[in-house]
Parts: structure tokens; C-alpha cells; sequence
């Protein structure tokens, strides 16, 4: 199974900052996911980020706030930018092993704005 | 538009018993199906994932099954323990499996009490 190594684990930051939160997986994988999950909510997918080619954005997500990266096979980054309190979710990001078709997580980022 | 629900949102049980957790999904035309695990504070784990071509899988004390037609898929979990105290959530993947974003249920809580 993939292992991925997620961080910063938490983090409370003002409103109107930025948080880059980092995804490293021991494997390389084609498809990586970034979902948010609100208080009481169920996940919701962000993005999809694929290598070599720009994320590509669910409904309601929007390149400008939650811009990512995907430099090689191996890791990948989500930008939440210029917070608000309505940001203040648990971000995961994901990665599909093509093997067994299963989805593994990473631990988390629990996001508080304030 | 595929929606995911899941009965009930929470349970607690006493120690050794027996419980079922139910999801339910809207289109039946799916590719796959996923329980996962999420406890406090980390990410999920994925525990066992049903192709459409099955009727369930089995891990341990864990049993998933799965009725495409109804749109329902249950997780059974024998002889309960503490340590199965966590957040359980359904998952269903599109037609075309790792293009279409898992959907996800908002979860069960269970508490298994010593």
C-alpha cells in the first residue's frame, strides 16, 4: 500500500495569509487528489493533479484560491490562499494505486482561520 | 448526480456485539465501492473495496457486501472492540474507474464501549 507523508499536520492562520500544505508519497502514482472535509461534512474533492499537466478543478474550487502543484510522480502541493474562517476545514490529499484500484490518504491538515 | 447516505450517523454499542452499518447510493451504475476508516486527527484507511461484478469481501472481522441493483452495501463488523471506534465512511466510484471522483458519505460514528 502507499504510504504519504502529509504536512503540516494542523495549523491556525489569519485571515488573508496563505498555507501551503504538502503531500510526499513513497511510490510514484499517476493521480493524486486534494479533498476538503468541513466540520460534519462528508469529503468533497478539490482537484485532481495529475503530472505534467494543470490540476483540474471541481465544481466550486477555483485555480486562483486553491492553487496546486504536481512537480514529478511523487509529490504534490495545495495552496489555500487569502483565508477566511469559511476555509477552516480538514484538507487531504490522496493517491489511487493502480494495483488494486484503492484510494489511500494521507493523515490531514487541519486547517483552522481565525 | 450520484449522492451517497449513510445510516445511522451515529451508534453506540457495548463491547462484543455484532453491528451492521448501512450505505445507500443513488445510481447504481458504479464501478466500485469503498469502506474506509477515519479516526481522530488522521486520515482514512481504506478497509475493503467491493468491484461491481461482487457481492461483498471479507477482512477479519470485517464484511462488506454490495447490491448494485438496490443501491446498498452494508458493512458488518463481528464481535465488536474499543478499538473500532472510529468514523466509517462509504465511498463510490463513477463508471470509469480513477477519472471519476470517489463520492463520499458523511459517515458513521461508532462507539464501542469497554
Amino acid at each position: 500500500s502507499a504510504v504519504i507523508s502529509q504536512k503540516p499536520s494542523r495549523d491556525i492562520c489569519q485571515r488573508g495569509t496563505s498555507l501551503t500544505i504538502q503531500c510526499q508519497v513513497d511510490s510514484q502514482v499517476t493521480m493524486m487528489f486534494w479533498y476538503r472535509q468541513q466540520p460534519g461534512q462528508s469529503l468533497t474533492l478539490i482537484a485532481t493533479a495529475n503530472q505534467g499537466s494543470e490540476a483540474t478543478y471541481e465544481s466550486g474550487f477555483v485555480i486562483d484560491k486553491f492553487p496546486i502543484s504536481r512537480p514529478n510522480l511523487t509529490f504534490s502541493t495545495l495552496t489555500v490562499s487569502n483565508m477566511s474562517p469559511e476555509d477552516s476545514s480538514i484538507y487531504l490529499c490522496s493517491v489511487l494505486q493502480a494495483t488494486n484500484e484503492k484510494l489511500f490518504f494521507g493523515s490531514g491538515t487541519q486547517l483552522s482561520v481565525l | 448526480k450520484q449522492e451517497v447516505t449513510q445510516i445511522p450517523a451515529a451508534l453506540s454499542v457495548p463491547e462484543g456485539e455484532n453491528l451492521v452499518l448501512n450505505c445507500s447510493f443513488t445510481d447504481s451504475a458504479i464501478y466500485n465501492l469503498q469502506w474506509f476508516r477515519q479516526d481522530p486527527g488522521k486520515g482514512l484507511t481504506s478497509l475493503l473495496l467491493i468491484q461491481s461484478s461482487q457481492r461483498e469481501q471479507t477482512s477479519g472481522r470485517l464484511n462488506a457486501s454490495l447490491d448494485k441493483s438496490s443501491g446498498r452495501s452494508t458493512l458488518y463488523i463481528a464481535a465488536s472492540q474499543p478499538g473500532d471506534s472510529a468514523t466509517y465512511l462509504c465511498a463510490v466510484a463513477g463508471k470509469t474507474s480513477g477519472n471519476t471522483p470517489l463520492v463520499f458519505g458523511k459517515g458513521t460514528r461508532l462507539s464501542v464501549i469497554a
